[in-house]
């Protein structure tokens, strides 16, 4: 019930394609639902994040849609770049779990010139 | 601002010998602190995490051990590293009276047990 699932677990895009990650959870709990990105060599850095109370949230080319009913998350990344090129996790937290973020397994996407 | 700082940033160690691997937050106070491992193309396991001095809670029973000595320096470490203690230890930190806020990662250690 802790699980996120995370799809596809890589992608390619040509550049100025549309990338998209899915992301599935089953614990009712989990109120924020986190995206963060990941380079080589480096640690991961917070992308965007969500609370369910919407259903989609868009910050320049990167949106966050949110289906509560069906309890999934997607991120989707318009306009694809290869700086792009990096590793994505999903997460979500609930309030009484310590701030303890349950990560998806991570998708590497790959943006081709 | 907050800095985190993780090092080292790379380190390889023979089987059988101790580890230590250090992490300090700066520009906050009373931060939550977690160390995670990331396998080669794998996710983030969490491994520990504080919410106060001297309070650990572990999250895999395993041959590591982490210690928070002061409010804002987190420890990793072990007696005798195994071969499957290879990985990429990142640590974390975020602001304790907000589970939603940011969880602000280290450019993390890359360990190599040889």
């Amino acid at each position: 019930q802790q699980q996120v699932k995370q799809s596809p677990q890589s992608l390619i895009v040509q550049k100025g394609g549309i990338s998209i990650i899915n992301c599935a959870y089953e614990n009712t709990a989990f109120d924020y639902f986190p995206w963060y990105q990941q380079f080589p060599g480096k640690g991961p850095a917070l992308l965007i994040a969500i609370r369910p109370d919407v259903s989609e949230k868009k910050e320049g080319r990167f949106t966050i849609s949110f289906n509560k009913s069906a309890k999934q998350f997607s991120l989707h990344i318009m306009d694809s770049q290869p700086g792009d090129s990096a590793t994505y996790f999903c997460a979500a937290v609930g309030g009484t779990s310590y701030g303890k973020l349950t990560f998806g397994q991570g998708t590497i996407l790959t943006v081709h010139p | 601002s907050q800095t985190i700082h993780q090092w080292p940033a790379t380190l390889v160690q023979p089987v059988g010998s101790p580890l230590s691997l250090e992490c300090t937050v700066e520009g906050t106070s009373n931060p939550n602190l977690y160390w995670y491992r990331q396998a080669a193309g794998r996710g983030l396991q969490l491994l520990f995490y504080s919410v106060g001095i001297g309070q650990i809670s572990s999250e895999v029973p395993q041959n590591l051990s982490a210690s928070r000595p002061q409010d804002r320096q987190f420890i990793l470490s072990s007696k005798k590293l195994l071969l499957s203690d290879s990985g990429f230890y990142l640590c974390a930190w975020k602001v304790s009276r907000r589970y939603n806020s940011p969880l602000h990662f280290g450019n993390g250690t890359r360990l190599t047990v040889t």
